[in-house]
């Protein structure tokens, strides 16, 4: 069955430092893997995505995230963090057992408090 | 995502009411995830479509159906409901057959709250 862990439910940094949000996952197959950020009330908003390629992935806002085969890790990294970066993150896997029906399976979410 | 349209944003309704979600995709979205998340909880898939057609469900009641339309919107009708069907509901549509290939980023809706008294 595939997974994704996210072991942290919260991060805390400061203002300006980097940042890092963890995800490992578990898959059969080559993994589909997604960051998502949501704000309070709101909808998931797409970060990036690892499919195939460079193992370090950039995507928006300034967030890249790091794809680690060795580790099944798929963490979400950002060199300087900001107060409106304060929000919860998703990892995510792309259901390859469902063909290409592609549903998303979520990790549990880390919230993501970035402190002045 | 801009351009997904979820309607309404807020429901509320009584147990063994019904309720009708709508979602309207950004153009030449031709397949549609719906998702529930529960207070504090993780998105949970529910059923999706492609080309008209389900192509997948997850955990939904028998309760839930849903469709999708010739212009791509999509419903998902909830009858019966329960207290613990409160919850946020998510369509994402995803350009499965994109003009550049395939595309595998779902792009989520704002969401209809529900809430059930």
């Amino acid at each position: 069955a595939q997974s994704v862990a996210q072991p942290e439910d919260q991060v805390n940094v400061a203002e300006g430092n980097p940042l890092t949000v963890k995800c490992t996952y578990s898959v059969s197959g080559n993994p589909y893997l997604f960051w998502y950020v949501q704000y309070p009330n709101r909808g998931l908003q797409f970060l990036l995505k690892y499919i195939t390629g460079d193992n370090l992935v950039k995507g928006s806002y300034g967030f890249e995230a790091e794809f680690n085969k060795s580790q099944t890790s798929f963490h979400l990294k950002k060199p300087s963090a900001l107060v409106s970066d304060s929000a919860l993150y998703f990892c995510a896997v792309r259901d390859a057992s469902s063909g290409n029906t592609g549903k998303l399976i979520f990790g549990q979410g880390t919230t993501l408090q970035v402190k002045p | 995502a801009a351009g997904v349209i979820q309607s309404p944003r807020h429901l509320i309704k009584e147990k063994r009411e019904t309720a009708t979600l709508k979602c309207y995709p950004i153009p030449r979205h031709d397949t549609v995830y719906w998702y529930q998340q529960g207070p504090g909880q993780d998105p949970q898939f529910l059923i999706s479509f492609y080309e008209k057609m389900q192509s997948d469900k997850g955990s939904i009641p028998d309760r839930f159906s849903a469709q999708q339309f010739s212009d791509y919107h999509s419903e998902l009708n909830m009858s019966s409901l329960e207290l613990g069907d409160s919850a946020l509901y998510f369509c994402a549509p995803c350009p499965l057959r994109g003009l550049k290939g395939p595309q595998y980023e779902q792009y989520f809706g704002p969401g209809t709250r529900l809430t059930v008294t």
